[in-house]
């Protein structure tokens, strides 16, 4: 069955410090795959996505993440925090369906709270 | 460009109202979703629209109708709300495979 798992509920960081949010998915082919952020109080906003080619893939605010398809993961990181990141993060896998019906498969997500 | 529009943003309904989530988006996209999102849910689609004309049920349909009125509006029901239906509701649209353009979202609660 196709799913998404994000294995973090929270995660609290200081900032300026690294962070690494994980993703693994299980998918029958070739994943698109998807981090998006959404603000407290806010709609989602892509952060960043994977089609094909280069594994490692650069997103806005400073995100990036890579895709490992022998670990079927798409773990998303960013070298050093700020305290506007605290937000919630979600991995996204698609699309399923056929046509123009396409879907995503959604993780429950990650919460983040970044500490002064 | 206003990219997708939701209204209301906050609502409060008594059990057994019913109400229409409105949804607009100037993006010329053909597809567009209706998702709630509950603490520890994640996002869970409740009906999506492939194209103008065409909706279809998602994982949570149950207690919710949808109108695709045309290729910019995508409009959610409740029909007789529930305490249940307590949410946020997100509508969406699609800028590509896979790839999606969220509203800021409705805030329901019901009593």
């Amino acid at each position: 069955a196709q799913s998404v798992t994000q294995p973090d509920i929270h995660i609290t960081v200081s900032e300026g410090a690294s962070l690494e949010l994980r993703c693994n998915y299980s998918y029958g082919a070739t994943p698109y795959l998807f981090w998006y952020v959404q603000s407290p109080g806010q709609g989602l906003q892509l952060l960043l996505k994977y089609f094909s080619g280069d594994t490692l893939v650069q997103g806005i605010k400073g995100f990036e993440a890579e895709f490992k398809r022998s670990q079927s993961s798409f773990n998303l990181r960013k070298p050093s925090v700020h305290w506007s990141d605290a937000a919630e993060y979600f991995c996204a896998v698609g699309p399923y369906g056929a046509g123009n019906n396409r879907k995503l498969i959604w993780g429950l997500g990650t919460s983040l709270a970044v500490n002064p | 460009n206003a990219g997708v529009t939701q209204t209301p943003k906050f609502q409060v309904l008594k059990t057994g109202q019913s109400m229409t989530l409105q949804c607009a988006q100037d993006m010329n996209h053909n597809s567009m979703y209706w998702y709630r999102q509950d603490p520890g849910m994640g996002l869970r689609l409740i009906y999506y629209s492939a194209s103008e004309g065409t909706t279809d049920k998602g994982e949570v349909p149950n207690g919710y109708n949808v109108s695709r009125l045309n290729k910019r509006e995508f409009s959610l029901r409740l029909e007789s709300a529930a305490p249940s239906q307590t949410s946020v509701y997100f509508c969406a649209s699609r800028i590509s495979p896979g790839e999606q353009f969220f509203g800021p979202g409705t805030r329901l609660t019901v009593l």
